[in-house]
């Protein structure tokens, strides 16, 4: 069985520029998070997919990030335009089942220069 | 409010030596979820184990074993007979009961170092 993937897994984009993060997640799993952590920090939650549907989206820090998950499979989390505080990892997530057995990918280090 | 406290930033350790990973947490919520992360060098979180509020029985799998205890709120991770290969950064998270979401409450982590 396929992990989930991430690209890129590594972005390095000037303040100001847009930014687009892929994840594919394991086949068949309708539930989708997308976490960050910024350096040092803990990781957090952004938001949650059901298939299509946004579940959660209480962790999006503000309205220049924008998550889709076209037809309930791949997602996209776009950042525009990114700002220096941006920069971490994004991490995510899928599972068939709620409750937070999820599989993470590898997660993509965006830097904002 | 939801919180997981991870208080060792690093441990370093030499082959063979057993060490245990504390997790301290905090919620309002009688039920509740605890897991612990692995974050090898390749990156991606690697999920360790899901233990829910109810039960407090400790579970050992192989070197790794884990100690809930809800009257001091922790819920720590030992690792025995360590390896090399356990080097990596180990995250403590809760969740509770998912009414309408089930996202983790992740602590900072440990960065576990062992040495040959």
């Amino acid at each position: 069985e396929a992990g989930v993937t991430q690209f890129p897994s590594h972005s390095v984009i000037e303040k100001g520029q847009t930014v687009t993060l892929r994840c594919d997640p394991i086949s068949g799993h309708d539930n989708l998070y997308w976490y960050r952590r910024v350096m040092g920090k803990e990781i957090k939650f952004l938001l949650h997919f059901v298939k299509e549907s946004k579940q959660d989206e209480s962790g999006m820090p503000n309205n220049r990030f924008l998550a889709e998950r076209t037809g309930g499979t791949y997602s996209t989390l776009k950042v525009q335009p990114a700002e220096l505080e941006d920069s971490g990892v994004y991490f995510c997530a899928s599972s068939q089942d709620r409750i937070g057995g999820y599989t993470f990918g590898s997660g993509t280090r965006l830097t904002v220069v | 409010a939801q919180k997981v406290t991870q208080a060792q930033t690093e441990i370093s350790v030499v082959e063979k030596e057993d060490v245990t990973l504390d997790c301290v947490y905090e919620t309002r919520d009688t039920t509740y979820y605890l897991f612990w992360y692995k974050q090898p060098p390749s990156g991606e979180l690697v999920f360790l184990i899901r233990r829910n509020s109810f039960d407090e029985q400790n579970e050992i799998s192989g070197r790794y074993s884990w100690n809930f205890q809800k009257s001091t709120s922790s819920f720590n991770f030992t690792i025995t007979a360590s390896q090399v290969v356990d080097s990596a950064v180990y995250f403590c998270a809760l969740s509770e009961a998912p009414y309408n979401t089930d996202k983790l409450i992740f602590g900072t982590g440990t960065r576990l170092q062992v040495f040959p």
